[in-house]
């Protein structure tokens, strides 16, 4: 069983759309939740940054976490063309990082 | 804006080989980190390391591998007698707790 789950898309969507992107994750013990953005051939870049369950709010992007559920979720609001990248999850329980294996979104101008 | 930085940004080297991939942590950072990304697949987690010894590693992190803080400012990742899986972008990040701050990678290919 996988420990973090991420649909690796693609996904493409319209200019000024609202994109949806979602990890589940089996590890109960993940405390700490995390959205990277990379682009190709470069290093992730941290946009969110959670520890909780409850929404954390920065711009345009929004991060959801349902520890319940197992499910994190970002959205980004008023999609851009500039937002077109892979999108990566990452989890930990403090000590391992554990990562999806990335969304890869386009934003048609 | 502080950033983390590698060195060199690709190296080839012949299978066998030892290679040294080098990074400057953010300074105020306490933790550590080395991941690789095969091309195609996803960041996977090496080692962190946290007041100057290894804190966890990974099953991929075996004695083929080692990391050192040489001195105040550089992080190291020595990969002894490379084979041809070897060949990724190894990314060093750092962090002042929980959020990592990731460097540009270095893409490593071994022939």
């Amino acid at each position: 069983q996988k420990e973090v789950e991420q649909d690796p898309g693609p996904l493409s969507v319209p200019e000024g759309a609202i994109v949806s992107l979602n990890c589940t994750y089996s590890n109960s013990a993940f405390q700490y939740f995390m959205w990277y953005r990379q682009y190709s051939r470069k290093g992730p870049e941290l946009l969110m940054y959670t520890y909780s369950s409850g929404n954390k709010e920065d711009g345009r992007f929004t991060a959801q976490v349902d520890k319940s559920s197992k499910y994190i979720s970002l959205f980004i609001r008023d999609s851009q063309p500039s937002d077109s990248a892979t999108y990566l999850c990452a989890m930990s329980t403090g000590n391992q990082f554990y990562f999806g294996t990335g969304t890869s979104l386009t934003v048609i101008p | 804006e502080p950033e983390v930085t590698q060195t060199p940004s690709h190296q080839v080297t012949q299978m066998g080989q030892e290679v040294i991939l080098r990074c400057v942590p953010i300074s105020n950072h306490l933790y550590f980190y080395w991941y690789r990304q095969i091309l195609g697949q996803k960041v996977e987690f090496l080692v962190s390391f946290y007041n100057n010894e290894i804190s966890e590693k990974s099953e991929i992190f075996d004695d083929q591998f080692s990391v050192e803080r040489p001195d105040g400012s550089n992080f190291t990742l020595k990969i002894r007698s490379t084979k041809l899986e070897d060949s990724a972008m190894y990314f060093c990040a750092s962090s002042p707790s929980y959020e990592q701050y990731f460097g540009p990678g270095t893409r490593l290919t071994v022939t």
